[in-house]
């Protein structure tokens, strides 16, 4: 069975511009969450959605959005790129809401 | 403060050693804990849970002293794959899904 998918894999953006990842869920999965990891540091919540609906969001700017798909796929954008948005983006699945999250390989975000 | 502490390291160990990592975390109502494990420009992954009794896995122990708020982690005759940071977290509620609260992380070494 496929793990938690994410793509790109890696990606080179400009500030100002923005940027959509996106993500796969393992299979059966309904619960997805968006962590930020910049160096050095441990991962930060961004986002978590269960059944399409945003159940939690971290303390992060309106910039920064996401959605659920009927699929239980999800995107997150992220608008007027920053320098201090690079980072390891990454994506977590989980069967229902509190069960062990599954983590993607993530996708590496340099702005430049 | 942050809401989950842990000493950056690195732990430099030889093979074999025994090795300890303690974390700290701010909330009270912290219901869920765990440990992950990640390597180096890898995603992170469940090493193990941390429940109040204490729980073991293989060379790994995991303990919870609540009215501490203090968790640690023991690892027994280390081997050179134990290389990677360790990541303390902390789930605040039942309900409160896949938002996880990660430790910046503690980076282990084992040398031959």
């Amino acid at each position: 069975d496929a793990g938690v998918t994410q793509s790109p894999t890696h990606l080179i953006k400009t500030r100002g511009q923005h940027v959509t990842l996106r993500c796969s869920p393992i299979s059966g999965h309904k619960s997805v969450s968006w962590y930020q990891q910049v160096l050095g540091q441990g991962p930060q919540f961004i986002f978590q959605y269960y059944e399409k609906e945003e159940r939690g969001r971290g303390n992060f700017p309106d910039r920064f959005s996401a959605r659920q798909f009927p699929n239980y796929s999800s995107e997150l954008n992220v608008n007027a790129l920053l320098l201090g948005d690079s980072a390891l983006y990454l994506c977590a699945s989980s069967l229902v809401e509190g069960h062990e999250a599954f983590f993607g390989q993530g996708t590496r975000l340099t702005v430049v | 403060r942050k809401e989950v502490e842990q000493d950056p390291g690195p732990f430099n160990v030889p093979e074999g050693a025994t090795v300890a990592f303690n974390c700290t975390y701010s909330n009270s109502a912290s219901q869920s804990f765990f440990w992950y494990r990640q390597d180096c420009r890898k995603e992170p992954k469940l090493l193990m849970s941390v429940y109040s009794s204490g729980n073991e896995d293989g060379r790994f122990t995991a303990q919870l002293n609540r009215a501490s708020q203090y968790i640690s982690l023991l690892i027994r005759d280390s081997k050179l794959s134990d290389s990677a940071t360790y990541l303390c977290v902390v789930r605040l509620a039942r309900g409160a899904g896949n938002m996880l609260t990660f430790g910046g992380g503690t980076r282990l070494m084992v040398k031959p």
